[in-house]
């Protein structure tokens, strides 16, 4: 069964990092895309980034760019998203998506979400 | 940017009916790369159609997709009660990653 498990939310201040996990199981981690989407409290769903299989791939969106690194260990099946720079409107539930086909060259839509985690930024 | 925009905002609709939500794109969606999500309160997203028009496994038959270019449609050809919640398109051909603001299904 595929699980995607995100942890290491919490409460921070504007201007603090923080650092999120995504454990993976019960498929092979390394042939897939990995995303992470968050969605403010009462909003929309926004994507924030993706990586490639290998890691040698990363994309974000703009918002984000400079101060959040998306990166993975195909080791240990774990995903991660390291946030700097904190703001208020980094407040959401972040969540880890799995792109649905394997080994594939383009993105995709995602099957496979995990429950989500919370980041708040405040004073 | 590729901006989506779903209309209408919230759908009323009474359970047994027909439902048909629209995402119109700002830019050609190459290749009909468009998903359709769906997300009840406190869940997370699940997929239900890809490539336009290609149910996700599992999801009902009384979903359907399609349209091509700059114009997507999600049809929910009878209502049962657990199919309100919000939906949500998303592109996923060019950077970034783009989703509509979601239409909200809501009980007539």
């Amino acid at each position: 069964e595929v699980q995607l498990v995100e942890s290491g939310g919490g409460l921070v201040q504007p201007g603090g990092s923080l650092r999120l996990s995504c454990a993976a199981s019960g498929f092979t981690f390394s042939d897939y895309w990995m995303n992470w989407v968050r969605q403010a409290p009462g909003k929309g769903l926004e994507w924030v980034a993706n990586i490639k299989q290998d890691g040698s791939e990363k994309n974000y969106v703009e918002s984000v760019k400079g101060r959040f690194t998306v990166s993975r260990d195909n080791t240990k099946n774990s995903l991660f998203l390291e946030m700097n720079s904190l703001r208020v409107e980094d407040t959401a539930i972040y969540f880890c998506a799995r792109d649905t086909p394997p080994k594939s060259s383009t993105w995709s839509s995602s099957l496979y979400w995990g429950p989500g985690t919370l980041v708040t930024v405040s004073s | 940017e590729n901006v989506l925009t779903q209309s209408p905002g919230t759908l009323s609709v009474s359970p047994g009916e027909r439902a048909t939500l629209s995402c119109r794109a700002s830019q050609s969606v190459r290749y009909s790369y468009l998903a359709w999500y769906q997300q009840r309160p406190g869940q997370a997203p699940r997929l239900l159609i890809y490539g336009a028009s290609n149910r996700a496994p599992g999801v009902p038959d009384r979903f359907s997709g399609s349209g091509s270019g700059t114009d997507f449609t999600l049809t929910i050809s009878r209502l049962e009660p657990e199919d309100f919640a919000v939906y949500y398109c998303k592109q996923y051909v060019t950077s970034p990653i783009t989703f509509g603001q979601g239409t909200r299904l809501e009980i007539k």
